[in-house]
């Protein structure tokens, strides 16, 4: 059964400074790896997407890499701004196409 | 426009009675799914059709009955509720068959049985 853990749990930074959200699994037999915004009261926000053969996907401010072999994911974030104050999920796909998620990091950028 | 939309957003009733959300999208998808979002935040999944046939049911008692009228509606309907179904459930969709498609999430119907 595939676990996925994300920690820290809650994480508090100053504006402008990056941020490292990190994400690990159990089972490195994985399809692809998502990460998702979800902000209170709403639902969850795709941000990236990774594919199993992929290292790396970047969409502006944001860079997730994939280490298949090591359980592990990394979401990045440049110059945090206070808008980015949400909690990030990943979820993992595994080859049953099956998704599991993590309890999130829930992230307080300080104007 | 609302890509994935799910009503009511908050539902309150008591055990014992029988309650349905509705979802919808607007994207054109051939898939939608149903998650539960407990206390602790994992998101869990219950049920996923597509093209109105149910192609993944997890391990979810049977008072739980998804119903899909055709491809952008999928409702769940919900018998006898217990206390224990107090969370927030979401209805998502994708590309048909598309495992490498991402995911659009409605804004959840939290739950709460009183």
């Amino acid at each position: 059964k595939q676990e996925v853990t994300q920690i820290p749990a809650a994480l508090s930074v100053p504006e402008g400074e990056n941020l490292v959200l990190n994400c690990s699994f159990t089972d490195s037999a994985i399809y692809n790896l998502q990460w998702f915004r979800q902000d209170p009261g709403k639902g969850l926000t795709s941000l990236l997407l990774i594919q199993s053969s992929q290292r790396e996907q970047t969409s502006g401010r944001l860079n997730a890499s994939l280490d298949k072999s090591s359980g592990r994911s990394t979401l990045y974030i440049a110059a945090s701004q206070p808008g980015d104050s949400a909690t990030y999920l990943c979820a993992v796909r595994a080859n049953d196409y099956k998704l599991s998620f993590g309890a999130g990091t829930t992230v307080t950028v300080r104007a | 426009d609302t890509a994935v939309s799910q009503t009511p957003k908050y539902l309150v009733t008591q055990m014992g009675n029988d309650k349905s959300i509705k979802c919808e999208q607007n994207l054109g998808h051939d898939t939608m799914y149903w998650y539960k979002q407990d206390s602790k935040k994992f998101l869990k999944i219950m049920f996923s059709y597509n093209n109105k046939e149910l192609i993944i049911n997890e391990t979810v008692p049977n008072r739980f009955s998804p119903k899909s009228p055709d491809k952008a509606h999928l409702n769940l309907h919900i018998n006898s509720l217990e206390l224990g179904d107090s969370a927030v459930y979401f209805c998502a969709s994708s590309q048909a068959n598309r495992w490498d498609s991402p995911l659009h999430f409605g804004n959840g119907t939290r739950l709460t049985v009183t």
